[in-house]
């Protein structure tokens, strides 16, 4: 069956960096474009963008550029999300989702990576 | 940027009641509209795709409609395990954009 298995949660300082994986399994990887998707305690749902599994081209919101980065490990079915310099407003869980063209609806999503982040 | 402008913020129906949650998109969008729903501590859920089309293995209590720009979840026969967070998303035109989400609880 289709998963996306996300990695365990994350405790940095500010400053620090985290990468966070999105195991794919069940399906060709590189048939299916990847989203990430933050989630701020208590808040709604916020695109960060997407990733081309088949070229490995990423495509980032307004928001996301500068110090987020990402990245594919394909003959894994990986998916990665680096964030560096972290600043306390990244606390957040963070989604991987799964469509069958970029502007597709998000079909499979990850179990989701809570990083949080505190002095 | 699309907005989508979601309502209400927050619903508390009946068993067996009919909820209706609306997104409204400040331009024009087609089809590229779909709806999760998110449990507490929970990824979302896909619901509904394509506006109107009920995703696979959700019950058929389940509905999405459209009329222009604005876009209906409509939950028929409400039951305790349909409690969560609803929102729309359209992914017409980057960046995506989620609308800011229905909490609905069950009296």
């Amino acid at each position: 069956q289709i998963q996306l298995v996300q990695s365990g949660p994350e405790l940095k300082k500010p400053g620090e960096s985290v990468k966070i994986s999105c195991k794919a399994s069940g399906y060709t990887f590189t048939d299916y474009a990847m989203h990430w998707v933050k989630q701020a305690p208590g808040k709604g749902l916020k695109w960060m963008g997407w990733i081309n599994t088949y070229t490995g081209k990423p495509t980032y919101a307004d928001d996301f550029k500068g110090r987020f980065v990402f990245s594919l490990e394909a003959s894994a079915s990986t998916a990665n999300l680096q964030i560096s310099n972290l600043k306390n407003e990244d606390t957040a869980t963070y989604f991987c989702a799964r469509s069958y063209r970029y502007n597709h609806p998000f079909a499979y999503w990850g179990q989701g990576t809570l990083v949080t982040v505190s002095s | 940027d699309i907005q989508m402008t979601q309502s209400p913020a927050s619903l508390s129906a009946s068993l067996e009641e009919i909820v209706t949650i609306t997104c409204q998109a400040s331009q024009d969008i087609g089809n590229y509209l779909s709806w999760y729903q998110q449990k507490l501590g929970k990824s979302p859920q896909l619901l509904i795709h394509s506006a109107t089309s009920l995703a696979d293995g959700v019950p058929s209590r389940f509905s999405g409609s459209r009329s222009g720009t604005q876009y209906s979840l409509k939950i028929n026969r409400l039951q305790v395990e349909d409690t969560g967070i609803y929102y729309c998303l359209q992914h017409y035109s980057a960046p995506f954009t989620f609308g800011s989400g229905t909490k609905l609880e069950i009296k």
